[in-house]
């Protein structure tokens, strides 16, 4: 099935530099989640949006169910080189869900 | 660790073969997630089983079958290997039928020669 389309593919950044990352898709989606993957783990729940509009944030972490739901974003603030890893967005309705490619950040103290 | 547990960890097998990946989930957790993460196809969703039986259905092909046990552990067979079969196979469990909260095992890596 047709995936959701995430951007950027990848990013380098300074340490202490804000990141933000987004998905888009062609459908509507009741869920939004952003999961982090590290190497040879399995992916982590960052953040789970229930709502159109919704807001939330985890630490330094912010995500936002775009009013459309058809889109949302992750937001990481001043980053630290642990945020390494691979980041990807899941949307869900009605028994499927649907995943990004994943945007694999890279820190740089 | 998410208190899932997969076995094994590395799986090499020749193409034509049949295997089988097992996934305990959290204790608790009544539904168990299949997931293929391959390079060019990214995160894809298999198959969900919630307290014994199939919940939902996603891209999994007639070659590969799940099912869940009464003891809640989960197999995922895979039959008549193919080269492209070769992935990162994830199961991931949560307390309800919803996969909103989802916990992820470690993976078992599947490579088909």
């Amino acid at each position: 099935g047709q995936q959701l389309n995430q951007s950027p593919q990848s990013m380098f950044i300074q340490e202490g530099e804000d990141v933000s990352m987004n998905c888009t898709s062609s459908s509507i989606f009741n869920t939004w989640l952003w999961y982090k993957q590290d190497p040879g783990e399995g992916p982590v729940l960052l953040i789970a949006l229930y709502k159109a509009g919704e807001l939330t944030s985890n630490g330094r972490l912010t995500a936002q169910f775009g009013i459309t739901r058809k889109d949302s974003f992750l937001n990481i603030s001043a980053s630290i080189p642990s945020d390494v890893g691979i980041y990807f967005c899941a949307g869900y309705n009605n028994n499927d869900m649907r995943f990004g490619a994943g945007t694999r950040l890279t820190v740089k103290p | 660790d998410s208190g899932v547990t997969q076995t094994p960890k590395h799986l090499i097998t020749a193409t034509g073969q049949r295997v089988t990946l097992r996934c305990s989930p959290r204790s608790g957790d009544l539904s168990v997630y299949w997931y293929q993460q391959s390079l060019d196809q990214g995160l894809q969703f298999l198959i969900q089983y919630y307290n014994g039986e199939e919940r939902a259905k996603g891209n999994i092909l007639e070659r590969f079958s799940a099912q869940q046990f009464p003891d809640l552990h989960s197999e995922l067979n895979l039959s008549s290997l193919e080269l492209g079969d070769s992935a990162l196979y994830f199961c991931a469990s949560s307390v309800g039928s919803l996969p909103y909260e989802q916990y992820f095992g470690p993976g078992t890596r599947l490579t088909v020669t």
